[in-house]
């Protein structure tokens, strides 16, 4: 079963405006990733946060973990066209591989 | 540097034939991954690789072969496929493992009939 759990399943926002995902999980983690992936291609890693960590930047992007929760969210601040994309949290259980969720589909509208 | 690279990109399948998916990538990394991915089920593991020579099952391994001959090359076999085989396939590397960044490939649509 999917550890990682995205909500919403799809997102549509105009351009400009932020976008939140987030993720639930449901046992303890060493760390939580979040990947990109355009439609037809291969995921592209984006962010990785550590479970002693709270939060993270990359550019316009913002992760959160709240471990005592079991949840992380992904921010995208300030949304252009190009983020359109499906968006995947993994999550590393210890178990020398990844388990992803099933995405939440983020659609940039102009 | 390529990256990881997939062969071939499409390919359609008649059930009960075989065929072999090759993944290769050219940074040296230890881990290995080969992932199927279906509308609305995400990406689902089915083998991986920590190192040469070493092949684990992962969630979803039946119907599936792997080896790992090379360090640089995965490969993944469906012996006799069957429509329910019908899906994208991904492969993936990383250096350290989970803890790691994973770099994936541009993935393989297999149909099978």
């Amino acid at each position: 079963s999917q550890q990682g759990e995205e909500d919403p399943q799809a997102l549509s926002i105009q351009e400009g405006e932020n976008a939140t995902m987030n993720c639930s999980y449901k046992t303890s983690i060493n760390n939580l990733q979040w990947y990109r992936q355009n439609s037809g291609r291969g995921l592209v890693h984006l962010i990785l946060i550590r479970s002693n960590e709270r939060e993270k930047h990359s550019g316009r992007l913002r992760v959160t973990l709240d471990t005592s929760k079991k949840s992380s969210s992904l921010l995208i601040t300030a949304s252009r066209a190009a983020d359109t994309a499906s968006y995947f949290c993994a999550t590393d259980q210890g178990a020398q591989k990844l388990v992803f969720g099933q995405g939440t589909r983020l659609t940039i509208n102009p | 540097n390529a990256g990881v690279t997939q062969t071939p990109k499409f390919r359609v399948l008649k059930t009960g034939q075989s065929m072999t998916l090759l993944c290769a990538q050219d940074m040296n990394h230890e881990y290995m991954y080969w992932y199927r991915q279906d509308p609305g089920m995400g990406l689902r593991l089915i083998h991986y690789s920590v190192g040469e020579g070493t092949t684990a099952k992962g969630e979803v391994p039946d119907g599936y072969n792997v080896s790992r001959l090379k360090k640089q090359n995965f490969l993944l076999g469906l012996e006799s496929a069957a429509p329910s085989q019908t899906s994208v396939y991904f492969c993936a590397s990383s250096y350290l493992g989970p803890i790691d960044t994973q770099y994936f490939g541009p993935g393989t649509r297999l149909t099978v009939l």
